[in-house]
This record gives structure tokens, C-alpha cells and sequence, in this order.
């Protein structure tokens, strides 16, 4: 079945550094989504990508679709203690009719003041 | 204000007893989720239903079960058949069909001793 594989597990930053996390899929996504969970929460939607290459910002959080829509990345400029939190990736296979989302395990970030 | 809500909060159960986790949405969704999260293992999906009176089988289906009587509830059943239940247990919906993002509850953690 389709995997979404997703590094580095854990990464601690000092406020003001920048942070990635990277997500590949063994097949080819229709979309990815990228959500975040704060410590104790749930998971909250943040963005979706769905074309080839697809580049979007949201304020200090960029979000890339790979040309093969097979992998994805998360880069947040400049952290922020209110950055802390796990990020997960979830891909959306392309083609049948079961529209079901596969998360990777997500990224754990830890912001020091 | 629509949302997804997953009661109770906290449940603690002895071994060898079915308990039932409840998932109510006003949303107006088409589509429903059930997600399990252990630590380090991100979200493992349970059981999917896209409508009413129809859902299928995710990844780690085995030991649960779950309804779709309503297009507003779907209530999943930890049997005592599933091997390790402690866990926290997410519930999520959103529009059918491909790339719509999902609303998650606050989760259920599940203890059973």
C-alpha cells in the first residue's frame, strides 16, 4: 500500500533558526496536505497542494509540491515558540475512488526561547 | 459554530471489555474518519466511510468496529479482540471526494488496564 515517509522525526531549533521537514511518498499523490498538532491537541489543517511544482506561503511557512508529486517540504523562516508543535504531511493517492489521506509520523518541533 | 466532537475525553476500561468511542459532527460532511496515534507512529487510519450506511477498512482495522447510521455520528467500538487499545483515538471529517481537507475532534485517550 501506499507509504508517506516523512524526516526527521524530531528537531530542536533556537528561536530564530529556520526549520524543514521533508515527506516523500512511494506513489504518485493527486494532492498533499500539511497539518499541525500543538502539544495535548489535535491535528489542525494547515494548506493543500495539488499541481506539480506548486510553490505557497503562509506568512513565515513555505510549502512546496515536487514536479513528480511525490514529495512535498515544510520550511518555516525565523521559528517561533509558537512554531512548537508535531507537523505531519498527507498525501491523497491519485486515481480510484477511495479519497483517503496517508500521513507520514510526522515532524516533532521544539522551539528554545 | 459547526465542529466534530469526541466524547468522552478520557476513558479508562478493564481489560476484555468493549467500549464504544463517540464521534458527532455539524458540519455537514459527506465523510468520516477514525485515526489511532501512538507515540513516534503519526496517525494509522481505522475505518473510513464516505456516506451513510457504507464504510470500509483502513490500515489497522483489526479489533474494532464501527456504524454509519447517521450522516452525523459514527461511533467506533474498541472490542476486546484488539491487542493493544491504549492509545488516543481521533476522529475526523470532511467533504467527500478528492482534496478536502479534514476537521479533526480533540481525540479520545483510551486506557485500558
Amino acid at each position: 500500500g501506499q507509504q508517506v515517509m516523512q524526516i526527521p522525526q524530531y528537531q530542536h531549533v533556537q528561536e530564530g533558526e529556520d526549520f524543514t521537514t521533508y515527506c516523500n511518498s512511494s506513489t504518485t499523490l493527486s494532492n498533499i496536505q500539511w497539518y499541525k498538532q500543538r502539544p495535548g491537541g489535535h491535528p489542525v489543517f494547515l494548506i493543500q497542494l495539488v499541481k506539480s511544482g506548486e510553490v505557497k506561503k503562509q506568512k513565515r511557512l513555505t510549502f512546496q509540491f515536487g514536479e513528480a508529486k511525490k514529495n512535498s517540504s515544510l520550511h518555516i523562516t525565523a521559528t517561533q515558540t509558537t512554531d512548537v508543535g508535531t507537523y505531519f504531511c498527507a498525501g491523497e493517492n491519485s486515481g480510484g475512488s477511495n479519497y483517503k489521506l496517508t500521513f507520514g509520523k510526522g515532524t516533532l518541533l521544539t522551539v528554545n526561547p | 459554530d459547526g465542529g466534530i466532537t469526541q466524547s468522552p475525553k478520557y476513558l479508562f476500561r478493564k481489560e476484555g471489555q468493549n467500549v464504544t468511542l463517540s464521534c458527532e459532527q455539524n458540519l455537514n460532511h459527506d465523510a468520516m474518519y477514525w485515526y489511532r496515534q501512538d507515540p513516534g507512529q503519526g496517525l494509522r487510519l481505522i475505518y473510513y466511510s464516505q456516506i451513510v450506511n457504507d464504510f470500509q477498512k483502513g490500515d489497522i482495522a483489526e479489533g474494532y468496529s464501527v456504524s454509519r447510521e447517521k450522516k452525523e455520528s459514527f461511533p467506533l467500538t474498541v472490542t476486546s479482540a484488539q491487542k493493544n487499545p491504549t492509545a488516543f483515538y481521533l476522529c475526523a471529517s470532511s467533504m467527500a471526494g478528492s482534496g478536502y481537507g479534514y476537521t479533526f475532534g480533540s481525540g479520545t485517550r483510551l486506557t485500558v488496564v
